[in-house]
């Protein structure tokens, strides 16, 4: 058990719709990063925050959004779903950004 | 090109047999390398965590970097059956937060 959760574990949706995804951190880490994962793109880095604030941005889409709350947990928030959205999305934290990475369960996200 | 490249296998071994991961990259300022394990439908597990060029050992797994021809490299001894899972290495550019992860190696260790 890594300490990261992600809420929920499974997201059965139709397109067009919106999800959010909830991520909370290892405690005392301060850095979250989003990532998408599907079977042929791989782990693919989407946004990075870091107490608060953005600090790195991937290949996220703009019908995409994230946010950090001040307790430092994290929301990832999917909009105007197609079917190509399906895929695990982890949550990942760490003390700072660039040191080690903890990733979360994953959200297996499908879009029908 | 990709910035990482990773061979996806899978790789099939014996148990007991020596295993090595390898993964090629193409951008000099990378200087921070990792080895995650993944089991399947289950988050990326972070093995071993290495800065720049050299060698690092825990356990039965040695991690491997040269810089010089862009090569990273994770060595199993001993496989067990429990070691299989996908690998997948990651880089990270020194300054920068943007992690660059392979595609990951499915690696099997039968029994």
């Amino acid at each position: 058990d890594s300490g990261v959760t992600q809420t929920p574990k499974h997201l059965i949706t139709a397109t067009g719709q919106r999800v959010t995804l909830r991520c909370s951190p290892r405690s005392g880490d301060l850095s979250v990063y989003w990532y998408q994962q599907s079977l042929d793109q791989g782990l693919q880095f989407l946004i990075q925050y870091y107490n608060g604030e953005e600090r790195a941005k991937g290949n996220i889409l703009e019908r995409f959004s994230a946010q950090q709350f001040p307790d430092l947990h994290s929301e990832l928030n999917l909009s105007s779903l197609e079917l190509g959205d399906s895929a695990l999305y982890f949550c990942a934290s760490s003390v700072d950004g660039g040191n080690e990475q903890f990733f979360g369960p994953g959200t297996r996200l499908t879009v029908l | 090109q990709k910035e990482v490249e990773q061979d996806p296998g899978p790789l099939s071994v014996p148990e007991g047999a020596i295993v090595s991961l390898n993964c090629t990259y193409s951008n000099s300022a990378f200087q921070y390398f990792m080895w995650y394990r993944q089991y399947s439908r289950k988050g990326p597990e972070l093995l071993m965590y290495t800065y720049s060029s050299g060698n690092k050992e825990d356990g039965r797994f040695t991690a491997q970097v040269d810089k010089s021809s862009k090569y990273i490299s994770l060595f199993i001894r001993d496989s067990q059956p429990s070691d299989s899972a996908t690998y997948l290495c990651a880089t990270l550019a020194s300054g920068t937060y943007k992690y660059i992860f392979g595609t990951g190696t499915r690696l099997k260790v039968l029994a």
